[in-house]
């Protein structure tokens, strides 16, 4: 299976600030990396898709970037919306696996 | 617009027996690979089965292999979940996800809001 490993697990950030995820894989998973955003007691959302690739109706501040085996998640201009739980996934190989999340506190 | 609405989720004795399901709509069923994950309240994301487009293939998480049956019914654009012998490790919210794509690969674009499965004495 593919470990995937997500840090931080929580950090703290203002309003306008900009925040950093990093999902690093055990194996190289070329562009099947996806990250979701989880607010309390609400499902996942799909943000980002195959690395770089911003759902539909997603904010622009949000993007990912990243290749073979180290990924990143960046927002630019946090936004109070935008305090959640961040996970990043591996699609490339069943099963597929999460990262341990990471909280965006203010 | 897409909606995928679990039901079925019950408080159950370890070692009994449930099926969830998931009833879609808003897309053409048959076209997409579905899937469930779960999550333990307050825990990470774990995926636990999928099916491809037509039933033809199916795949599990090494935890439920051999205990959860993914199927699914194109008839009543439906997704379902036999667990059997269940643990109390297997308490979780669980979610009914629709592919992106009709490839396995694709990333999980739909999630249903999730139905609570808790197995307790």
């Amino acid at each position: 299976d593919i470990q995937m490993t997500q840090s931080p697990s929580s950090l703290s950030a203002s309003v306008g600030d900009r925040v950093t995820v990093t999902c690093r894989t055990s194996h190289t998973i070329t562009n099947f990396l996806n990250w979701y955003q989880q607010k309390p007691g609400k499902a996942p959302k799909l943000l980002i898709y195959a690395v770089s690739n911003l759902q539909s109706g997603v904010p622009s501040r949000f993007s990912g970037s990243g290749s073979g085996t180290d990924f990143t998640l960046t927002i630019t201009n946090l936004q109070p919306e935008d305090f959640a739980t961040y996970y990043c996934q591996q699609s490339y190989s069943i099963p597929s696996t999460f990262g341990q999340g990471t909280k965006v506190e203010i | 617009e897409v909606l995928l609405v679990e039901s079925g989720g019950v408080v159950v004795q370890p070692g009994g027996s449930l099926t969830l399901s998931c009833a879609a709509s808003g897309f053409t069923f048959d076209d997409y690979t579905m899937h469930w994950v779960r999550q333990v309240p307050g825990k990470g994301l774990e995926w636990v089965s999928l099916i491809n487009w037509d039933g033809s293939s199916t795949d599990y998480a090494h935890s439920v292999r051999g205990r959860f049956t993914i199927s699914r019914d194109s008839s009543q654009s439906s997704l379902f979940l036999q667990m059997s012998s269940l643990r109390s490790a297997d308490t979780a919210f669980y979610y009914c996800v629709k592919g992106m794509f009709s490839s396995s690969q694709s990333a999980f674009h739909h999630w249903g809001r999730g139905t609570l499965v808790t197995v307790s004495s």
